[in-house]
């Protein structure tokens, strides 16, 4: 099982959105509205902010927001803040036999 | 509160094993899938194991497969990962994460602050 697609980095200024894509195949992304994405900041574990391709877990700020279109899952941060400089991972169900699946992270800088 | 304490890590020679415990509470152990994700030093998260809520289904990444064997004991809140023939490529800090749903589905809503393994001579 291959590890979705991500962009290495992306940047943005305070009050910008930015979408970072998550690209993966039939055999996930494409078949499964189980997409997740975490948030990392350095030296801490990783955090829940969508799930079920865009849900968001009580406690998530509505600036994030994710979505799904054939093999490609989105996050969306809108607003930009100096806080949401971190790495962010999409994740995927890739059926019963390798269940996970991870993107390789995005590195999002604010200006 | 919720929380996932792991234990267990070190430094141990390439070959040999290790075990991880997850000690879990604040929330009734058996009603979620548990998983263990690791993340080699400057890397990404890799998804390692995975188990049902009451053990019926076990998974493996490839990398680890026939050497990994995770586990559970409902009755002590802990979940387990058992480590044989270790490689210098397994060397990272290992996250024990609970999954929303009793079986896995790919979906992570609580995480330990990790133990790390080193494997090295």
């Amino acid at each position: 099982q291959s590890a979705l697609t991500q962009p290495a980095s992306m940047s943005g200024s305070p009050g910008q959105s930015i979408t970072i894509s998550c690209t993966g195949t039939s055999s996930d992304v494409g078949s499964y509205n189980l997409v997740s994405w975490y948030q990392q900041h350095p030296g801490k574990a990783p955090r829940l902010l969508i799930y079920e391709a865009n849900s968001r877990p009580s406690g998530v700020s509505n600036r994030f927001s994710g979505s799904r279109s054939g093999n490609t899952a989105s996050l969306t941060i809108s607003g930009l803040q100096a806080e949401d400089e971190a790495d962010y991972y999409c994740c995927s169900y890739a059926g019963v036999s390798t269940p996970v699946v991870f993107g390789g992270g995005t590195k999002l800088t604010v200006l | 509160e919720v929380q996932l304490v792991e234990s267990g890590g070190g430094l141990v020679q390439p070959g040999r094993s290790l075990r991880l415990s997850c000690a879990a509470s604040g929330f009734t152990f058996n009603d979620n899938a548990m998983h263990w994700v690791r993340q080699a030093p400057g890397k990404g998260l890799e998804w390692v194991s995975g188990i049902s809520w009451n053990s019926g289904i076990k998974a493996y990444a490839d990398s680890v497969k026939g050497r990994f064997t995770i586990s559970r004991d409902n009755a002590k809140n802990s979940l387990y990962l058992q480590m044989n023939s270790l490689r210098g490529e397994d060397t990272a800090l290992y996250y024990c994460a609970r999954e929303i749903s009793p079986v896995l589905w790919a979906t992570m809503d609580v995480w330990g602050h990790g133990t790390t393994v080193t494997v090295s001579s």
